[in-house]
């Protein structure tokens, strides 16, 4: 079946990176886009950007531009986002989420979500 | 920037109830565009319905969308006990944008 299996929970200082993998099975990587949507405690969700997986294009949120990058290995279906200066209000549950495509303009498919904890 | 406005923020309902759900656009928004996620606790979100209307495969006909100019409603025809849980209004373009989330509780 259709699957995201996310890289797990993460713990880091300010000023630091964290990269996130979110490895595919199930369903042809290429044809779809991945989306990265984030969750801080007790909070609502947020969406960072997507990447087309097939060509490496990605679409930031404003919030995020500069600061996030969004990436793919389409050798073996797994997409990474990476987040720079951490912050601690950075801590958060990152979701990548498959885009449904055709005329579903929507998150069908989701990871479980990896915790980034930014603590000094 | 398009922001999407969830009502209410808690809903208190039993089972078996009817909960209507709002989301109301500050701009006029494609209802193409439009979908609506389910979050329990310590879970991921789940896709129920896209296109403001129709369901996501699985998803039970007790959960239903639907549009009126910028106002989009979910409504749960009989609540049963495992729909508890926080709903959130989604739109698709070219920033994402998510409502705050109404959390329907017992």
């Amino acid at each position: 079946q259709v699957q995201l299996v996310q890289s797990g929970a993460e713990v880091k200082k300010p000023g630091a990176s964290v990269k996130v993998s979110c490895k595919t099975s199930g369903y042809s990587f290429t044809g779809y886009y991945m989306h990265w949507v984030r969750q801080a405690p007790g909070q609502g969700l947020e969406w960072m950007g997507w990447i087309n997986s097939n060509s490496g294009d990605t679409n930031y949120a404003q919030n995020f531009q500069g600061r996030v990058t969004l990436t793919r290995d389409t050798s073996i279906s797994t997409a990474y986002m990476e987040v720079t200066r951490l912050r601690h209000d950075d801590t958060a549950v990152y979701y990548c989420a498959r885009e449904c495509g055709g005329i579903c303009y929507a998150l069908d498919i989701w990871g479980q979500g990896t915790l980034v904890t930014v603590s000094s | 920037e398009i922001v999407l406005t969830q009502s209410p923020g808690t809903l208190s309902l039993s089972p078996g109830e009817r909960a209507t759900l709002s989301c109301r656009a500050s701009q006029s928004v494609t209802s193409t565009y439009l979908a609506w996620y389910q979050q329990k606790p310590g879970q991921a979100p789940r896709l129920l319905i896209y296109g403001a209307s129709s369901r996501a495969t699985g998803i039970p006909d007790r959960f239903s969308g639907s549009a009126s100019g910028t106002d989009f409603t979910l409504t749960i025809s009989r609540l049963e006990p495992e729909d508890f849980a926080v709903y959130y209004c989604h739109r698709y373009g070219s920033s994402f944008t998510f409502g705050g989330g109404t959390k329907v509780e017992i």
